[in-house]
């Protein structure tokens, strides 16, 4: 079954204690986004890689960083997370075309992460 | 940089009977693409349907239907014979054909209750 994972689902965690959220996907994508939920401002786009060993920051990068050693992984790393990390968040894929990336991105589950 | 817009934090509408949602967005790009995700309690971001700019046709999915205004930079949902399954958040989202990053930018969201 073509998917996006993300591990874990929920996680509450303490200020300061480095975290890693694992992203995955099956569909040989080349595109890959992570997107953080909050109520009242919708999904915001924290980091995004083209492919492989190609990353650039979203709208609020801040606090957070990414990697992207092989096609299928995508994890998003709070080195010293804190309360206002707070949130839900999505890693999405998609293919990539000549023209640019495919218009259609696929979504994880998304994971729910309270930071005390 | 695109904003999308939506103005409505809440709705209810009787199963069985039609609803609308409302989305604007600002842009200076002539060719986009436009979409609606449906977020069910579960928090997983579904695909609810997609529109591109240079169709003038409205794009349709079974019961679901936009109502897409280029000129007025608008971009409805209709719900037809909604359904208890309808009940869900759902978000507006913008995206740009091409380049570097193809990330969404999505609206706040709007909740949508179905009263049976």
């Amino acid at each position: 079954e073509a998917q996006v994972t993300q591990n874990p689902r929920y996680l509450i965690t303490v200020t300061g204690k480095k975290l890693t959220v694992t992203c995955s996907q099956n569909m040989n994508h080349e595109y890959m986004s992570w997107y953080r939920q909050d109520p009242g401002l919708g999904l915001r786009q924290i980091y995004y890689s083209m492919n492989v060993e190609v990353t650039d920051k979203g709208d609020v990068p801040e606090g957070y960083k990414v990697s992207r050693k092989e096609k299928r992984n995508f994890p998003l790393i709070l080195e010293s997370p804190s309360p206002n990390q707070t949130s839900l968040y999505f890693c999405a894929s998609s293919l990539v075309h000549l023209a640019g990336v495919a218009e259609t991105q696929y979504f994880g589950p998304g994971t729910r992460l309270l930071v005390l | 940089a695109q904003t999308v817009t939506q103005s409505q934090p809440e709705m209810s509408v009787q199963e069985a009977e039609t609803v609308t949602l409302s989305c604007t967005y600002d842009t200076s790009e002539s060719d986009y693409y436009l979409f609606w995700y449906k977020q069910p309690p579960s928090r997983q971001m579904i695909l609810v349907i997609r529109q591109e700019a240079y169709k003038q046709q409205n794009a349709t999915e079974n019961r679901f239907s936009v109502n897409f205004q280029k000129a007025a930079k608008s971009f409805s949902l209709k719900i037809s014979d909604s359904q208890l399954g309808d009940a869900a958040m759902y978000f507006c989202a913008y995206r740009s054909p091409t380049g570097a990053n193809s990330k969404l930018t999505f609206g706040k969201g709007i909740t949508l209750s179905v009263r049976p």
